[in-house]
């Protein structure tokens, strides 16, 4: 069972299209976020929503909105994809908002390229 | 922004040797994670570390939290093959702050 899954798993696309990145978990948390890993591997926050609700939202270009249908999505949509956007994106979630601190969960990643 | 530096960034050892990770920050905080993310894969938990001065051991993996809860080690006794990978830390405050990485490499 699955724990946390992305789609796609990889995404190819051409510079200004807009694409979208789904993801889901079943482990029953409240709190669900959206990083970008660079080539250096340096996992960044983007956003994090806990309970449907936008909690951190970081210096991010308005063209990524991220949005969650209910507390076990959160799905991230591009718009107008530029060369700078290629990178791996990674979803997780955990128990709680970062206080407790008990660690995330993450899913196996969505290889972004955009040509 | 708070920094979390790890060193060293790259480590090629030998299987058997023994070996440590460092994680350092000038910011406090609650709690500290320690993921091994592999090649095409998302990181993975290792362990949470809580409170300061706190030593978790894990197999051969023994995790240590500093006592002002600013730094950490992740020491490793008889390097497999299988640990490779890179490995995460990540400070708990009002979000998760991600560490600069170490890729480990260990070969047979």
């Amino acid at each position: 069972d699955t724990a946390v899954s992305q789609t796609p798993k990889y995404l190819v696309t051409q510079m200004g299209n807009d694409k979208s990145i789904k993801c889901e978990q079943n482990l029953g948390h409240d709190t669900m976020y959206w990083y970008k890993q660079d080539s250096k591997k340096f996992l960044k926050i983007m956003f994090s929503y806990n309970n449907k609700e936008l909690i951190i939202n970081e210096t991010v270009p308005n063209r990524f909105s991220p949005k969650s249908p209910d507390k076990a999505h959160l799905n991230l949509h591009i718009n107008s994809l530029e060369l700078g956007d290629s990178a791996v994106y990674f979803c997780a979630s955990s128990p709680a908002v970062g206080l407790a601190g008990r660690g995330q969960y993450f899913g196996p990643g969505t290889r972004l390229t955009v040509t | 922004t708070q920094l979390l530096e790890q060193s060293p960034q790259f480590l090629s050892i030998q299987e058997g040797e023994n070996l440590t990770v460092y994680c350092n920050s000038s910011s406090v905080f609650s709690s500290l994670q320690w993921y091994r993310q592999e090649p095409g894969e998302g990181p993975v938990l290792l362990v949470t570390v809580v409170t300061g001065g706190e030593v978790k051991k894990l197999k051969r993996l023994t995790f240590q939290f500093g006592d002002a809860r600013k730094d950490s080690s992740l020491h490793i006794t008889a390097a497999q093959p299988g640990d490779t990978g890179l490995y995460l830390c990540a400070g708990a405050g009002n979000q998760f702050y991600f560490g600069t990485g170490t890729s480990l490499t260990v070969i047979p």
